[in-house]
Parts: C-alpha cells; structure tokens; sequence
C-alpha cells in the first residue's frame, strides 16, 4: 500500500538559511499534520491541514510557514532557520471520514550547522 | 487540555519474555489512542489504535492494549518478545473535536531485548 512521502530524507542548512520540506499524503487522505521530534524527545504537534486549509496550530514559530496544495501534498516552509531546529520533521495524513487515523512519513532529519 | 504519560523511560527484557508498556492519559472525553513504534532514525509506525468498543484491542506484531477507563491507562502488551521489537514505542490520545485534532505523544519508552 502506498505511504506517506517526505522529500528530501535528509538536509543539511546553515543558521540563517531558509529551507523548505515536502509531503505527499496517502492518496485520497485529505488531512496532512507537520510534526517536530528533537534528538531524545517525543513528536510534537506543529500544524495541520484539512482539504487545503489550516486546521489546528500547534508549537509552531512564526519563521515556519505550512500550506497544503490543490493536489494535498504540503509544504514546510522554514526561514532564518537556528541551530536548535535541527530535528527530524515527520508529516502524517489521515482520512477524516476513515477515523482520522494518522499514518507518518519517514521524517526529513534537519541539521542545522 | 490532552497529555500522555509514560512511566518507564526505559525497559529491558529478556527474548521470549512477556511485555508490558505502560501508558496513561487525561483528556476530558472519550481519547482516541494510539501506539506507535519507532526504530532507531526511522519513522512512527502504528501498532494498534482504540476508537470505541471492545475495551481490548489487537495490533500488528502481536501486540495488543486494554483501554481501561477507570484508570485512564492504555497499556501495550505483548506475551513474547522477540529481538525485532527492540524500538522506541510512543502511546498517543488524539481526538476528534475541532480543535485537537492533532496526537499528544508521552515521552517515549526506549525497549532493548537481551538475547
């Protein structure tokens, strides 16, 4: 069964730097969730999409930006980016009328230098 | 507001032993909850999830998790592990309002299996 991607696996920016992170729901999921787990720590919940508009908002700062696109795939989008943003970014997607279950993606891993 | 608790940062067991992962919650409603596992650099994978009904639920692997009202726990167990489920596993409630529909995630139990 097709899964969640994320694209690129893995990225390396420098402080300052702007970098961008892409998701590609399950198809027909109409719900896509950004999430932000730091080294050692649980995920934690950054914003949502339900058919192309924010849905819930969560710890995210206001140098991320997120959208969902007319063909559901998301954008994270992170500017003047710092050292402790270095994490691994997971996306997951649900259905909402399927239970909202939420199937993630391998995670973007994020160094900032 | 929704918050999960996992007692044990860290459990060791012996190959072939039985499992248990403790999980306990609070959220004013009926909780969605999840457990999900995650090996070392990789992503969440689910394992089971209780939305209503059977309080016993029956997940991937062969695990499975009792939700207990009165105690507000979701515990994960497993009769015999096997050296595979060494692995991060992370127990979640979520919920269906408008607002929350995001996952809460407890810190984590870290599982080594000694052979």
């Amino acid at each position: 069964a097709a899964g969640v991607i994320q694209s690129p696996r893995h990225l390396i920016k420098e402080k300052r730097e702007t970098a961008t992170l892409k998701c590609y729901p399950i198809p027909r999921h109409d719900t896509v969730y950004w999430y932000q787990q730091g080294p050692g720590q649980d995920p934690q919940f950054l914003i949502s999409f339900y058919e192309k508009m924010q849905s819930d908002k969560g710890s995210i700062p206001d140098r991320f930006s997120a959208q969902q696109f007319s063909d559901y795939h998301s954008e994270l989008n992170m500017s003047s980016l710092e050292l402790g943003d270095s994490a691994l970014y997971f996306c997951a997607s649900s259905l909402v009328r399927a239970g909202e279950t939420q199937y993630f993606g391998p995670g973007t891993r994020l160094l900032v230098l | 507001a929704q918050s999960v608790t996992q007692p044990d940062i860290h459990i060791t067991v012996s190959e072939g032993a039985s499992l248990e992962l403790r999980c306990n919650y609070s959220y004013g409603a009926t909780p969605y909850l999840f457990w999900y596992v995650q090996s070392p650099g990789q992503g969440l994978q689910l394992l089971l999830k209780y939305f209503s009904g059977d309080t016993l639920v029956q997940g991937i692997k062969g695990f499975e998790a009792e939700f207990k009202r009165s105690q507000s726990s979701f515990n994960l167990r497993k009769p015999s592990v096997h050296w595979s489920d060494a692995a991060e596993y992370f127990c979640a409630v979520g919920a269906l309002d408008g607002s929350a529909r995001q996952l809460t995630f407890g810190s984590g139990t870290q599982l080594t299996v000694l052979p």
